[in-house]
């Protein structure tokens, strides 16, 4: 099976603009969490969605939101893009709807400048 | 919200030697423990986890240990190697949350020949 994906793989951005990431989750997993890894506060939840619907939101402002779609692939966008943004986004599916075992795609390395 | 402590930060080791990294969670709901190795410019790979009604798991040189009354699980890696080498993150998942993961600060871990 092949494992989660994630495009791009690096992007450069300006300040005030916006971004889309895409996650393509293990064929079969319904679940897509969101991540957001930096140096200063390490892996931090951003969202999670199963079967299309958000199930959990983490501490970050309303400029990063998310989609999911019928076929389980998933889309988060953060809008008006600040220096702080820059951070590698990971997001990891799983098969089961709670406590299941999470995998990660590779992740999205984002610098904002 | 949950919060998980983990220690210590950094850890080196001799080659053949046993390394425990030990993390404490806040909220006595949470029921998922997972373990995650990152190395350097990769995704995080899950090694191990344990649920609350498990004390103890083993997989070959790694196992983890929960002691639920005082909320704090660890991993020991015996014989380590080189190839040890890594970012060790612990994470709790709380009832009821979904694939919500709550990640410690990460153990920089150095296998020394």
């Amino acid at each position: 099976k092949a494992g989660v994906t994630q495009t791009p793989r690096y992007l450069i951005k300006t300040r005030g603009q916006q971004v889309t990431l895409s996650c393509s989750p293990i064929s079969g997993h319904r679940s897509v969490s969101w991540y957001q890894q930096t140096p200063g506060q390490g892996l931090q939840f951003l969202f999670e969605y199963f079967s299309e619907t958000q199930r959990n939101k983490g501490n970050f402002p309303g400029r990063f939101s998310g989609r999911q779609f019928s076929n389980s692939r998933s889309e988060m966008n953060v809008s008006t893009l600040e220096l702080g943004d820059s951070a590698l986004y990971l997001c990891a599916s799983s098969i089961q709807g709670a406590d299941g075992e999470q995998y990660f795609g590779p992740g999205t390395r984002l610098t904002v400048t | 919200g949950e919060n998980v402590e983990q220690h210590p930060s950094t850890l080196s080791v001799q080659e053949g030697d046993s390394a425990v990294i030990k993390c404490t969670y806040s909220d006595s709901a949470s029921n998922y423990f997972p373990w995650y190795k990152q190395e350097l410019g990769k995704r995080p790979q899950l090694i191990i986890d344990i649920r609350s009604n498990v004390g103890e798991k083993k997989d070959q040189r790694i196992a983890v240990t929960l002691n639920k009354t005082a909320k704090h699980f660890s991993l020991h890696i015996t014989e380590t190697q080189p190839e040890d080498s890594a970012v060790y993150f612990c994470a709790a998942s709380l009832t009821g949350g979904g694939n919500k993961l709550t990640f410690g600060t990460g153990t920089q871990l150095k296998v020394e020949l």
